[in-house]
């Protein structure tokens, strides 16, 4: 069962780059979201999404952009990649507000 | 705003001793709270939710957390630690979207032999 999947896993990217993540869900989940990770912050909330073609600011949205136009899909963006914006990043989906959050494995990104 | 804040980030035991890990929320309305766990590189898995029903919550591999409004508490516990437990834990809380959850910091368990 593949649950949530998340591409790339690595990225080491050159600041002013952009780059995009993408993560899939196969549990045909209305809700989803997106965090990143830092050591001794816990999990951020970035953007999240309650349904196909809709999004939403989290906690630490600045620098990033997200679009769902697949109901499976959820994708985050770097328009430009600061050093700042070096951290894991994981990708969760769940079947109801506030339910189960199921993650995927992860990204590691790294901006020189 | 809704908020968690665990006490320690580290936390070191020795296998077949009893594990507490303890977190204090902050919540304007009766909360949903949670514990999710982080094996080493792998994604969070979820250990447990309160949502208002019993306030002793049993959850995965032995773990269990009670929630007391009075201390504005949800400790997490576990009678014997097993190696399989060093992980990292997180404490969560329901944000005030209705939809975002708020983690705390964490917490490092170590289990050593």
């Amino acid at each position: 069962n593949a649950g949530v999947t998340q591409t790339p896993k690595f990225r080491v990217l050159k600041t002013g780059q952009s780059m995009t993540l993408l993560c899939a869900q196969d549990m045909n989940h209305e809700y989803m979201y997106w965090y990143r990770q830092d050591p001794g912050m816990g999990l951020r909330l970035i953007h999240y999404s309650v349904g196909e073609g809709t999004t939403a600011k989290g906690e630490v949205p600045d620098g990033y952009n997200v679009s769902r136009l697949k109901k499976q899909n959820f994708l985050l963006g770097l328009e430009s990649a600061a050093p700042s914006q070096t951290s894991v990043y994981f990708c969760a989906s769940s079947s109801v507000p506030i339910g189960e959050l199921f993650f995927g494995e992860g990204s590691r990104l790294t901006v020189l | 705003a809704q908020s968690v804040t665990q006490l320690d980030s580290h936390v070191s035991v020795s296998e077949g001793t009893p594990v507490l890990l303890r977190c204090n929320y902050s919540s304007s309305y009766s909360p949903s709270l949670f514990w999710y766990v982080q094996h080493p590189n792998k994604g969070l898995q979820l250990l447990l939710k309160y949502t208002s029903a019993a306030t002793l919550v049993k959850g995965i591999n032995g773990f269990e957390a009670e929630f007391k409004k009075s201390e504005t508490s949800f400790h997490l516990t576990k009678p014997s630690a097993h190696m399989s437990d060093a992980a990292e834990y997180f404490c969560v809380v329901r944000g005030n979207s209705g939809y975002a959850l708020n983690f705390g910091k964490g917490t490092s368990l170590l289990v050593t032999p």
